[in-house]
């Protein structure tokens, strides 16, 4: 069974900080997927990693693929309060599906 | 904006009563998926579409059954509504490219009492 493990799974820190998200697995995926969800609203698709070794910037967020292929990490420099939500992990699956992490519930104070 | 609808956004009923949820698609979009997202469970596959009347279970089906008779319409079904029941839903689609990237939608909020 693959399985996707999110550290931390709670983050609170104050505007202007640094921070970083990890997605682990024993498992080689095809690809990663980052999603943020606010309150109320459905996860909306951030980036998607396909290569090992593979990285991608969006704005102050920079997400890496594992050489493995079997972990991704998400980096947010100078956090802003618009940066607070439950960020999730996707990996790719072979059937259809995405093997989902638990989630990173991040909280930036002004 | 994925152009995903769901129906109700909120709902409330007693325990023992069916309940049928709508996911609507303008996309014309093959694969559809109905998530639940309970705290400390993060998000959980109850059934999917891979084409019209072509569904699969996921990890937590027991209790839901699921139709698509139209591309653009994925309904979920709880036969009988057990207050476990009570959560998030929400549904997805995807084109089926890049690893099955996937566009949700707004969600309903069900409480069984």
């Amino acid at each position: 069974t693959q399985l996707l493990e999110q550290s931390p799974q709670f983050l609170s820190i104050q505007e202007g900080e640094n921070l970083t998200v990890y997605c682990n697995s024993s498992s080689v995926f095809s690809s990663l997927q980052w999603y943020r969800q606010e309150p109320g609203e459905g996860p909306v698709l951030l980036v998607t990693v396909v290569t090992g070794g593979e990285v991608k910037k969006l704005k102050r967020l920079t997400f890496q693929f594992g050489d493995a292929r079997k972990d991704s990490s998400l980096h947010i420099t100078a956090a802003q309060p618009g940066d607070t939500g439950l960020y999730l992990c996707a990996g790719g699956d072979s059937n259809y599906q995405l093997i989902w992490g638990a989630g990173t519930k991040l909280i930036i104070k002004p | 904006d994925a152009g995903i609808t769901q129906s109700p956004r909120h709902k409330v009923t007693e325990t023992g009563t069916p309940v049928t949820l709508r996911c609507h698609q303008t996309e014309n979009h093959r694969y559809m998926y109905w998530y639940r997202q309970d705290p400390g469970h993060g998000l959980r596959l109850i059934h999917y579409s891979y084409g019209v009347k072509d569904t699969d279970k996921g990890e937590v089906s027991d209790g839901y059954s699921v139709s698509r008779s139209k591309t653009e319409d994925f309904l979920l079904t709880l036969e009988s509504a057990t207050s476990s029941q009570t959560s998030v839903y929400f549904c997805a689609i995807s084109t089926g490219q890049v690893d099955y990237e996937q566009y949700f939608g707004p969600g309903t909020r069900l409480t069984v009492t």
